[in-house]
């Protein structure tokens, strides 16, 4: 039974350059959360999707944007990146909008 | 959802229990106390969660006060793998737009020792 998973593992993009990170989300689970994790805090809810639709959203400007698919799977988007936006990018599954999440490994997003 | 404290760090010796606490004075009512931790490099792992009563799992154990306004997470017997950010999080179970949508705070980092 796959757990959740991300790809690609680490990513390096240079300032104002367009990044779109994966998930998979976890075998039964339909719903997905994105997180991102700056460096010895910790991770700040960005979005969730259930059904095909952006639920709810946290304190993250328009260049976030996401999308999930038929099958689950769900894709995160940052545009016009700025350096501030080096992170790690945590995505977690759960059944239906839940409070117990399972996370992935992240990607670990470093901008120049 | 309602604020936590914990402290930023603690150690514990290898074999023995490691009692994390946290604080949460303003919990309402409908709102149910959740613990992940993160090992270096991980996503975070859920734990446990609980309302009111003591809970317990395969992997820790929950005790909440009689007042609600803290609680303790206690691995029975920590090993070297238990090192890792453990984060104390109050959340609402009552449904409505923030369900699912984790707040997380700086945690408490348990270092175990040999």
């Amino acid at each position: 039974d796959a757990g959740v998973t991300q790809s690609p593992t680490h990513l390096i993009k240079t300032r104002g350059q367009q990044v779109t990170l994966r998930c998979s989300p976890k075998s039964g689970h339909d719903t997905v959360s994105w997180y991102q994790q700056a460096l010895g805090q910790g991770p700040q809810f960005i979005f969730q999707y259930y059904e095909e639709e952006e639920r709810q959203r946290g304190n993250f400007p328009d260049r976030f944007s996401g999308h999930q698919f038929p099958n689950y799977s769900s894709e995160l988007n940052v545009n016009a990146l700025l350096l501030g936006d080096s992170a790690l990018y945590l995505c977690a599954s759960s059944s239906g909008p839940a409070h117990e999440q399972y996370f992935g490994p992240g990607t670990r997003l470093t901008v120049t | 959802d309602a604020k936590t404290t914990q402290p930023p760090s603690m150690d514990c010796a290898e074999g023995r229990a490691a009692n994390l606490p946290c604080n949460h004075s303003t919990i309402s009512g409908n709102e149910y106390v959740y613990w992940y931790r993160q090992i270096h490099s991980q996503g975070p792992q859920y734990i446990i969660h609980g309302l009111k009563n003591n809970e317990t799992n395969e992997m820790a154990s929950l005790i909440i006060t009689e007042d609600r306004k803290s609680s303790t997470l206690i691995l029975p017997h920590a090993t070297l793998r238990d090192t890792a950010v453990y984060y104390c999080i109050v959340i609402s179970n009552a449904g409505g737009t923030s369900y699912g949508k984790l707040t997380f705070g700086q945690g408490t980092i348990l270092t175990v020792h040999p």
